[in-house]
């Protein structure tokens, strides 16, 4: 059974603090993502990750950056966090096209 | 550029009524669509792909290329489908995803 885990449920910063998200995958997964979750938006991907050292721009990066020095884990990074960045950000893990989800973290940016 | 469409935001049926989720898609090659679900307090889930031809849970879908739609289905409603449901796509061999905007569907019992 895949598992996908993050490593927070809920998450509450300031405005201009440094915010990481972790994400890690034990399927040994080549693909890894980032969304976040908003109402009436739907999912939006932040950034992707096809390898260890390899991300591209989804649809919304701007704000946000990621690493990948290895192939389980994927974090996303928030350099300089804002009110507009209060969201649920989902993980997801895939091989092919077929995406398995971590549980969320709910971000609030004060 | 590739797009979903879900034009319901909340969609409510009575227990035992059919029920369909609409989805509509903007794609220029050959989809592969699919259906989420997120329920609540759980993580979301792929439910089904297109390309299975499966029924999930009495759910079904088919690809209607010539309305570029990927409707979802099911005869008689439980109230344990009240979740959120979202309709996605790829590009032929693409694993990047588009989702819609998500309809949460709400079985009246």
């Amino acid at each position: 059974d895949v598992k996908v885990t993050q490593s927070s449920r809920y998450l509450v910063k300031r405005t201009g603090e440094k915010v990481f998200l972790e994400c890690v995958q034990d399927m040994d997964h080549e693909n890894m993502f980032w969304y976040r979750q908003d109402p009436g938006l739907g999912l939006r991907l932040i950034y992707f990750s096809y390898d260890v050292k390899m991300k591209e721009k989804g649809d919304i990066p701007e704000g946000y950056s990621v690493s990948r020095e290895k192939k389980e884990r994927f974090s996303l990074i928030l350099e300089s966090a804002s009110t507009n960045q209060t969201s649920m950000y989902l993980c997801a893990s895939g091989v092919t096209d077929t995406q398995y989800f971590g549980p969320g973290t709910r971000l609030t940016v004060l | 550029a590739q797009r979903v469409t879900q034009p319901e935001k909340l969609l409510s049926v009575f227990k035992g009524a059919p029920v369909e989720l609409k989805c509509n898609y903007s794609y220029s090659g050959s989809p592969e669509l699919f259906w989420y679900v997120q329920y609540s307090r759980q993580r979301l889930q792929l439910l089904l792909r297109h390309i299975s031809r499966e029924s999930i849970k009495g759910f079904t879908a088919d690809l209607n290329k010539g309305e570029t739609s990927f409707h979802l289905k099911k005869p008689f409603a439980q109230e344990e489908d009240s979740a959120m449901y979202y309709c996605a796509l790829s590009g032929f061999g693409n694993e990047k995803l588009t989702f819609g905007t998500g309809t949460r569907l709400t079985i009246i019992p």
